[in-house]
């Protein structure tokens, strides 16, 4: 089965400055999904950012960009000029590769972002 | 905009009382699923539906069954709500082609068994 690691419970930052979210995963799949959620205080989950495991590039959505090492399967956020509305639980998750996408999400337990003023 | 709306945002139920945790999304999406959120363990997977009427287990499904007669329409059913299923639960959907393919997720119903 596959995990999604999290080691951050909790983060904390100063405006405008940058951030790392770590998540480390462990499957014996070699074709996979990688998906950064966030979760503000309303619950609403929002997609973040995706990456394709073959991709060697990685992902970058405005502020947001990841760093993807496939062989070390770590798949880590970088949060750009934080903003005080990227105060959020952030949750790291894994897709395996199944054709036709008929399987759930694995989460990661969460990392709580603090934005400082 | 892709809509996924959850009956309730707040519930509270009784020991032994059989509960229904409703789901509608409106983008003709063929996936759904059913999640349970506890602080500190993420989300987990309770049951996911590729079609009408099909059903998976997912990582957690003991106590929980799922009902799908409508495309648009996914329930969680409890059939003897414990305590131990005070939990927020969170409702998605995604089309069923390709795995990259983004989830969306309702607002959720924070579940209260006393």
């Amino acid at each position: 089965a596959q995990t999604v690691t999290q080691s951050q419970p909790e983060m904390s930052v100063q405006e405008a400055e940058t951030v790392t979210l770590s998540c480390t995963y462990d499957t014996s799949e070699s074709d996979y999904y990688l998906f950064w959620y966030k979760q503000p205080p309303s619950r609403q989950m929002i997609l973040v950012i995706r990456q394709e495991a073959y991709k060697q590039q990685n992902a970058t959505e405005n502020r947001f960009s990841v760093n993807f090492q496939k062989a070390a399967k770590s798949f880590s956020l970088k949060i750009s000029d934080s903003q005080l509305g990227d105060a959020a639980m952030y949750f790291c998750a894994y897709r395996m590769y199944s054709g036709g996408g008929a399987d759930g999400l694995t989460f990661g337990k969460g990392t709580h972002l603090i934005i400082q003023p | 905009d892709v809509k996924v709306t959850q009956s309730s945002r707040y519930l509270v139920k009784r020991t032994g009382e059989k509960v229904f945790l409703e789901c509608v999304q409106d983008m003709d999406h063929e996936n759904m699923f059913w999640y349970r959120q506890d602080p500190g363990l993420g989300l987990r997977l309770i049951y996911f539906s590729y079609d009408v009427k099909m059903k998976e287990k997912g990582d957690i499904p003991e106590g929980y069954s799922v009902s799908r007669e409508k495309k648009e329409r996914f329930s969680l059913i409890l059939e003897s709500a414990s305590t131990n299923q005070t939990s927020m639960y969170l409702c998605a959907s995604s089309f069923l082609g390709g795995a990259l393919t983004e989830a969306f997720f309702g607002q959720g119903t924070r579940l209260t068994v006393v």
